[in-house]
């Protein structure tokens, strides 16, 4: 059974400052996504990560994959208040395909404090 | 552009009735899926789709029932509501995920509680 972790589960930070979120997972797989969430509201895509050593990046975010390691990591650079909302890794369980089935982690709430 | 429209958004229901969610998208995608978050526990596959005629179960199917007779629908079906199914449902499509960058789109979510 594939099990994904992220940590923190909850992060409080200051405006300006930097930090990671760590998205672990327990089976082989080259194909990881990050999902935002904003409260009350619906889910939408970040990043999509398909091989080991991606990177992608938008705006104060950057994502990577190192699927050797079984890690991806989602980090935010000189956050600011717009950036809060809960963020979510997911992971497909099949490495070089996919068996439909996309495994999320319990998800970061990240809250920006002016 | 619609993308994925989920109905009702809101429902309450009584232990033991049944109700059918519905989800419809206008994306042409093969791909489709329903998900339910519960507080603490991130979001767990209900069941899936891969195309009209074509369902699976996936990690948390009891208590439900899809079917998928087109392309643009994927209903989820609660036969007998339990408290234990109080939950946010969310639909969500894709691409089929093997062949493309294909993430999720997921619809605005429907808030059911089981009294």
């Amino acid at each position: 059974e594939l099990k994904v972790e992220q940590n923190p589960l909850f992060l409080s930070m200051q405006e300006g400052k930097n930090y990671t979120i760590y998205c672990n997972y327990s089976t082989t797989s080259d194909r990881l996504y990050w999902y935002r969430q904003d409260p009350g509201k619906s889910l939408e895509s970040l990043f999509v990560l398909l091989s080991n050593g991606a990177v992608k990046q938008e705006g104060r975010l950057m994502a990577s994959l190192d699927t050797k390691a079984r890690l991806s990591t989602l980090h935010i650079t000189a956050a600011v208040h717009d950036l809060s909302a809960t963020y979510f890794c997911a992971v497909d369980g099949v490495r070089g395909g996919s068996n439909y089935k996309l495994t999320f982690g319990k998800g970061t709430l990240l809250t920006v404090n002016p | 552009n619609a993308g994925v429209t989920q109905t009702p958004k809101f429902q309450v229901l009584k232990t033991g009735q049944s109700m059918t969610l519905q989800c419809a998208q206008d994306m042409n995608h093969e791909y489709m899926s329903w998900y339910r978050q519960d507080p603490g526990m991130g979001l767990r596959l209900i069941h899936y789709s891969v195309g009209a005629g074509i369902t699976d179960q996936g990690e948390v199917p009891n208590g439900y029932n899809v079917s998928r007779s087109t392309t643009e629908d994927f209903p989820l079906r609660l036969l007998s509501a339990a408290p234990s199914q109080t939950s946010v449902y969310f639909c969500a499509s894709s691409l089929l995920p093997s062949s493309y960058n294909s993430p999720l789109h997921f619809g605005n979510g429907t808030r059911l509680t089981v009294t």
